[in-house]
């Protein structure tokens, strides 16, 4: 069965530090994908990174980057230079192409920029 | 990018009324709709996956017949939350795939439905 997990419940950073986030994944299929998600207060999902598990670079985009270790089998998020509008929640997702291509999520992070 | 809507956004209730939840994809079909329970300080869990003309596929543990889901057409999908009790408050996010998604990296996600049921 799949799983994701996050083991920090939540962080506190300064603003304009680097912040790492940890997930770690379970599945015994060789295609997924993996994706990070924030969450403001309003609610909405905000995509912010995907790494496809045939990917052999981590990907990036712009402050955001995913660090890819598919041996250990996890999928960190790093936020470079981070700000204050940071301050979220934050979830690590995985999708199996065999399950209907559904997503499930991670117990999530919550993350707080101090000024 | 792809828009996914929600409405209501926001809906109280007494306890034993039904309550609908419309997902619609406004700019693109989606042949997927997604439905997800959130509680408070809470992960999104799953509820079911919905596929345009045929019936939804619930999660374990979830009613189906207290949760009715309906996706008749390629834009629109329905959750009816039936004899609503307290315990079902919770905010409600749906979510919308099309074809190309399932090889593609995103889902697209509609911004939430909190239902308060007195």
């Amino acid at each position: 069965a799949q799983k994701i997990t996050q083991t920090q419940p939540g962080m506190f950073v300064q603003e304009k530090e680097a912040v790492t986030l940890d997930c770690t994944y379970d599945t015994s299929d060789q295609s997924y994908g993996l994706f990070w998600y924030k969450q403001p207060s309003s609610g909405e999902m905000i995509f912010l990174i995907y790494q496809g598990s045939y990917d052999e670079q981590n990907a990036t985009e712009g402050r955001y980057s995913l660090n890819f270790q598919k041996a250990r089998k996890s999928a960190n998020l790093v936020i470079s230079a981070s700000q204050l509008g940071d301050s979220a929640m934050y979830f690590c997702a995985m999708r199996d192409y065999s399950s209907a291509s559904k997503i499930i999520f991670g117990s999530g992070t919550r993350l707080s920029i101090r000024p | 990018g792809a828009v996914v809507s929600q409405h209501p956004s926001r809906v109280i209730c007494k306890s034993g009324t039904s309550v609908k939840i419309e997902c619609r994809s406004l700019d693109f079909q989606a042949t997927t709709m997604f439905w997800y329970r959130q509680f408070p300080k809470q992960s999104l869990m799953l509820m079911a996956t919905s596929n345009e003309g045929s019936k939804a596929t619930y999660e374990q543990g979830v009613e189906k017949d207290k949760f009715l889901i309906n996706h008749a057409s390629l834009t629109l999908s329905t959750l009816t939350v039936t004899s609503a009790h307290p315990e079902d408050s919770s905010f409600y996010i749906c979510s919308a795939a099309t074809s190309r998604a399932l090889t593609k990296e995103t889902q697209y996600f509609g911004p939430g439905t909190r239902l308060l049921v007195l």
